[in-house]
């Protein structure tokens, strides 16, 4: 049993590069999230999706975009990176969106230079 | 809004001393609250969890209790081992954007 699944686990980009970063689980949970961790910041979230088809703005959202492709994919965009967006980026599913514990993959560390 | 404080640390203690990491919240309603760990170059993992007012969570050796008049849930350990050195999260789910973290505890364990 996989969990979540993160790639890549390390990327480094030019400033205004574009990536996406993928997320799948394979858990059958119908909520997905993204969140950075930063030194001293722990963790805040970017986007999330309270169940398949909807997508909403969490506490960082600017300069990111979201896409969830299914139930198990979701899938984080960068369309022009900044060195502001240097961090680490967790993805995390959960059964339902409250009051269930959230399952974490292990994380892709981006530097953008 | 949802909010959780605990304390940043790094806390260093001699191997089988005894471990208290301090977390209190802020939230409506009523939240689960949980503890994750997060050891070096890895994502977050669920340490353990209490859904209502004085459940005690405990895992590995850790307990916590929901304190719903102080509101708090305080992670302690009676005796700890080199191997729980690591950086541990305070977290509450009570809202439909999933969960809100504290900022993390570094934890640090000297044999």
């Amino acid at each position: 049993n996989a969990g979540v699944t993160q790639t890549p686990k390390f990327q480094v980009l030019k400033t205004g590069q574009s990536m996406t970063l993928q997320c799948a689980q394979d858990m059958n949970h119908n909520s997905m999230y993204w969140y950075r961790q930063d030194p001293g910041m722990g963790l805040r979230l970017i986007y999330y999706s309270a169940s398949e088809g909807t997508t909403d703005k969490g506490e960082v959202p600017n300069g990111y975009n979201v896409s969830r492709l299914n139930k198990r994919e979701f899938s984080l965009r960068l369309e022009s990176a900044a060195p502001s967006q240097t961090s680490v980026y967790f993805c995390a599913s959960s059964e339902w969106h409250s009051n269930t514990e959230a399952f974490f993959g292990q994380g892709t560390r981006l530097t953008v230079v | 809004g949802n909010s959780v404080t605990q304390m940043e640390g790094p806390v260093t203690l001699s191997e089988e001393a005894f471990l208290t990491i301090n977390c209190t919240y802020t939230a409506t309603g009523y939240p689960s609250l949980f503890w994750y760990v997060q050891y070096p170059g890895e994502g977050l993992q669920l340490l353990l969890k209490a859904t209502k007012a004085d459940d005690k969570g405990s895992n590995k050796g850790f307990e916590a209790t929901y304190r719903k008049e102080t509101t708090s849930f305080h992670l302690e350990k009676g005796s700890v081992q080199v191997s729980d050195s690591a950086v541990y999260f305070c977290a509450l789910s009570g809202g439909a954007d999933g969960l809100t973290f504290g900022k993390g505890t570094h934890l640090i364990i000297q044999p």
